[in-house]
């Protein structure tokens, strides 16, 4: 089975505190992803990659930067947390072309 | 314009019933269709895929896919209580695009016992 692990499942930070969450995956996926989700809203991409060290931006990357060292482990950043990234974080990886595989969500609250 | 459109509902069907989930996509390159299920408070998983125009059943799922009319939709036959989630529809890129999917909103369905 893949198995998508993200770092927490609920989180809370202070405005202005730099924040990172953690995704790893299992199943030697090239692609991996980062979303948001909001009610109302979907599934909106903020950051993928396709290779190590590779990243292109999604929908949504203002305030955020990713990082890509190893092939299993994406880091998404908020440099500077704000409010309006109160949200729940989901991670994916994909093999090219196929289904993505989510994990179980972040869900980040920023005061 | 929303690339990829769903009724967000919600969609309330009795338990036993046919539930019909729809879903338009405006990109007429598009190849490859799937739907996911989202229970509360859960992340979305995979349910099918569909990649040629008609039908294709699995179990009580049938995906329905018509890119003449930029249309796709999700049949769910005898609901269960147990059904109810939200449901994602999700439209690959053409070929060559390494962005892969793009996700509708999602339809909310609650099967009433």
């Amino acid at each position: 089975d893949v198995k998508v692990t993200q770092s927490s499942r609920y989180l809370v930070k202070r405005t202005g505190e730099k924040v990172f969450l953690e995704c790893v995956q299992d199943m030697d996926h090239e692609n991996m992803f980062w979303y948001r989700q909001d009610p109302g809203l979907g599934l909106r991409l903020i950051y993928f990659s396709y290779d190590v060290k590779m990243k292109e931006k999604g929908d949504i990357p203002e305030g955020y930067s990713v990082s890509r060292e190893k092939k299993e482990r994406f880091s998404l950043i908020l440099e500077s947390a704000s409010t309006n990234q109160t949200s729940m974080y989901l991670c994916a990886s994909s093999l090219p072309g196929l289904e993505q595989f989510f994990g179980p969500g972040t869900r980040l609250t920023v005061l | 314009q929303k690339e990829v459109e769903q009724n967000s509902g919600p969609l309330s069907v009795p338990e036993g019933a046919i539930a019909s989930l729809n879903c338009t996509y405006s990109d007429r390159g598009s190849q490859s269709f799937f739907w996911y299920r989202q229970y509360s408070g859960k992340s979305p998983e995979l349910i099918m895929f569909i990649y040629s125009n008609g039908d294709k059943e699995d179990g009580r799922f049938t995906a329905q896919l018509n890119k003449a009319s930029q249309y796709v939709s999700l049949l769910i036959r005898d609901s269960q209580p147990s059904d109810s989630a939200t449901y994602l529809c999700a439209v690959k890129y053409p070929s060559g695009s390494a962005r892969q999917l793009t996700f509708g909103s999602g339809t909310q369905l609650t099967v009433l016992p």
